[in-house]
């Protein structure tokens, strides 16, 4: 039973557009979320985080949405850029768990110029 | 920032070899390391969850004796393929975070473990 659900496996964006990556979740004890950006070859790295507290986190042209009855959680990023490019993973934890999180399958995000 | 250095980037070795991979932070204190595996257009499989000073947590289906796990000090973390096989050829990954539960983690780069 997947926990972390990005059924995006894709998305294509044009290059000054808004870019929508959508992440759902079942646990309803997690309460702490976070987003990460990988290249090719390269490890996550961190990129935005929501506690279960906000529905809103803003960070540059990052914004992360949090619905905790939907249990669904959004990243925008506005304007997409070329760099952008890359696989967007969501990840969920809860405070009771040694700090480990549960990864979504990612979603792999083109922005094209 | 944070830097977690995984070393190497890429092993390739005959079966029955034991592999070593280290994970270090660079600048700042991991208190939780974490080591993954991840499969072809997969997510990250959480395999252990290690500790400083403590032994490691293992998800279940992850055995212990192959995959040995040493969390000696704040900055180094150790995973230890043993008697490694073809079907254990896979991309593994360590993180680190500091201490809190809403601390994000911090990625190495991960190691290419390819067993012929």
């Amino acid at each position: 039973d997947q926990q972390v659900k990005q059924n995006s496996p894709s998305l294509s964006v044009q290059e000054g557009r808004i870019s929508i990556l959508n992440c759902d979740y079942t646990n309803s004890m997690f309460d702490y979320f976070l987003w990460y950006k990988k290249y090719p070859a390269e490890g996550p790295t961190f990129l935005i985080s929501i506690s279960s507290i906000k529905d809103k986190n803003e960070d540059g042209r990052f914004t992360v949405f949090l619905n905790k009855s939907a249990k669904h959680l959004s990243l925008h990023i506005v304007p997409s850029q070329p760099g952008d490019s890359a696989v967007y993973f969501c990840a969920a934890s809860e405070d009771t768990n040694a700090g480990k999180s549960t990864f979504g399958d990612g979603t792999t995000l083109t922005v094209k110029p | 920032g944070a830097v977690v250095s995984q070393h190497p980037s890429r092993v390739i070795c005959k079966s029955g070899t034991s592999v070593k991979i280290e994970c270090r932070s660079l600048d700042f204190q991991a208190t939780t390391m974490f080591w993954y595996r991840q499969f072809p257009k997969q997510s990250l499989m959480l395999m252990a969850t290690s500790n400083e000073g403590s032994k490691a947590t293992y998800e279940q289906g992850v055995e212990k004796d192959k995959f040995l796990i040493n969390h000696a000090s704040l900055t180094l973390s150790t995973l230890t393929v043993t008697s490694a096989h073809p079907e254990d050829s896979s991309f593994y990954i360590c993180s680190a975070k500091r201490l809190g539960w809403n601390q994000p983690q911090h990625f190495g780069d991960g190691t290419r473990l390819s067993i012929l």
